[in-house]
């Protein structure tokens, strides 16, 4: 069976702290992606990581891809409020080049 | 261009009923994906389009859905009848290609039916 599976589900933090999302994944795959979703709004593309080795950056957020290890991280600097939110990881299998398997998100809220 | 457009925003309905929810994918996207995301089952693929022709619908849960695409931009998710399990949040996305690489989702749908 085709599993996402992120941890943590969920994780408060305080601001200027760093912490780590991880997404594990269990088919071969050579695309990754990462959403952000604000409560009761659309999914915001962050990330598409399409190699192994795959480093992106933007902000205050680093999202790396090891294919190898099956397994991505979302990693946050030195966070601030506005990084609330829900991430979710999304992983494309190698035999299939539309369907996406999503990971269940993590909840992450960012206490002043 | 405005983004992925879905209508309407909410919907709430009794069950039995009717629901016809709409989509105009962003110009010059020729892949069309239908979402439906819940709490239980997070977000599930139910269809997908390539150049408005139904490629996968295997995710289309019951022969209660169906979809369309009768042109590049609009496309249909029907529920008839409706019933209080198909209570959710539907998203619409499109993308310059299958592999979702420039993808982007419209604001959603959240149907209610009760």
């Amino acid at each position: 069976e085709l599993k996402v599976e992120q941890n943590p589900l969920f994780l408060s933090m305080q601001e200027g702290k760093n912490y780590t999302i991880y997404c594990n994944y269990s088919t071969t795959s050579d695309r990754l992606y990462w959403y952000r979703q604000d409560p009761g709004k659309s999914l915001e593309s962050l990330f598409v990581l399409l190699s192994n080795g795959a480093v992106k950056q933007e902000g205050r957020l680093m999202a790396s891809l090891d294919t190898k290890a099956r397994l991505s991280t979302l990693h946050i600097t030195a966070a601030v409020h506005d990084l609330s939110a829900t991430y979710f990881c999304a992983v494309g299998p190698s035999n299939s080049n539309y369907q996406l398997i999503w990971g269940a998100g993590t909840k992450l809220i960012i206490k002043p | 261009d405005a983004g992925v457009i879905q209508s309407p925003r909410h919907e709430v309905t009794e069950m039995g009923q009717e629901v016809t929810l709409r989509c105009k994918p962003i110009s010059g996207h020729n892949s069309l994906f239908w979402y439906r995301q819940t709490m239980m089952r997070g977000l599930e693929l139910l269809i997908y389009f390539n150049n408005n022709v139904p490629i996968d619908d295997s995710g289309m849960p019951e022969d209660r859905f169906s979809a369309k695409m009768p042109n590049a931009s609009f496309s249909t998710l029907k529920i008839q009848p409706s019933e209080p399990r198909d209570s959710a949040v539907y998203f619409c996305a499109s993308s310059r290609d299958r592999l979702f690489t420039e993808a982007f989702f419209g604001q959603g749908t959240r149907l209610t039916v009760v």
